[in-house]
């Protein structure tokens, strides 16, 4: 079963440009989470898709930050402008429907942004 | 709000140590609750996870973690430390949406 990916895997890019993420889950996955880990920190949920449809989008910076999934399957999360602060791994997750309402989330590898 | 709240930061120990890491999350209902590591350059993988039933539960490579509710404990365990186990352990619980909140992570690192 091939894992979530994610690209690109580092991005480096000046304060105030834009840039985009891509995620592609694993197949078959309902939900997609975007996550955001600055480092020394835990991951901090973004957004939470549920197929094409937000779900929770409550920490998500929305004058800058950005997130779609159209088709229910790949996600783009972009970022415009930059900020110093917006420095950080952006890691997509992916879960199934499973039972209990709780389901296992598995992770990409991450694209790790630096902002100068 | 839910929260999740890891005492060691930077751990350091020999091989064959015992370890203990420590998780204190605070949320008033049901909880689900997760330890998950990072080895380095790797994504981060399920160690295990609490639902319900047997508070003391099991997962990968020896790791055990044991939920105590009158605490609101969900402590990391391991008799017996490889220098393999060097990772960032983060622990998380989630919400009914299914949301994880994580601590701030723990650093370990096994000296050979």
């Amino acid at each position: 079963e091939a894992g979530v990916a994610q690209s690109p895997r580092y991005k480096i890019i000046e304060k105030r440009q834009s840039v985009a993420f891509w995620c592609n889950p694993i197949s078959g996955h309902a939900t997609l989470y975007w996550y955001q880990q600055i480092l020394g920190q835990g991951p901090k949920l973004l957004i939470q898709f549920q197929n094409n449809g937000v779900v929770d989008d409550s920490q998500l910076p929305k004058d800058r930050f950005s997130a779609e999934r159209l088709k229910g399957v790949d996600s783009t999360l972009k970022i415009q402008p930059a900020k110093l602060e917006d420095s950080a791994v952006y890691l997509c997750a992916s879960s199934s429907m499973g039972g209990q309402g709780v389901h296992e989330q598995y992770f990409g590898p991450g694209t790790r942004l630096t902002v100068t | 709000a839910q929260s999740v709240s890891q005492h060691n930061h930077h751990v350091i120990l020999s091989e064959a140590a015992s370890l203990e890491l420590g998780c204190n999350y605070s949320y008033g209902g049901t909880v689900n609750l997760f330890w998950y590591v990072q080895y380095p350059g790797q994504h981060l993988q399920l160690l295990l996870k609490y639902f319900s039933g047997d508070p003391l539960v099991k997962g990968i490579k020896g790791f055990e973690a044991e939920f105590i509710k009158s605490k609101f404990s969900f402590n990391l365990r391991k008799p017996s430390v490889q220098w393999s186990d060097t990772a960032e352990y983060f622990c998380a619980v989630t919400s009914s949406t299914g949301k994880l909140i994580f601590g701030q992570g723990t650093t370990l690192q096994v000296k050979p």
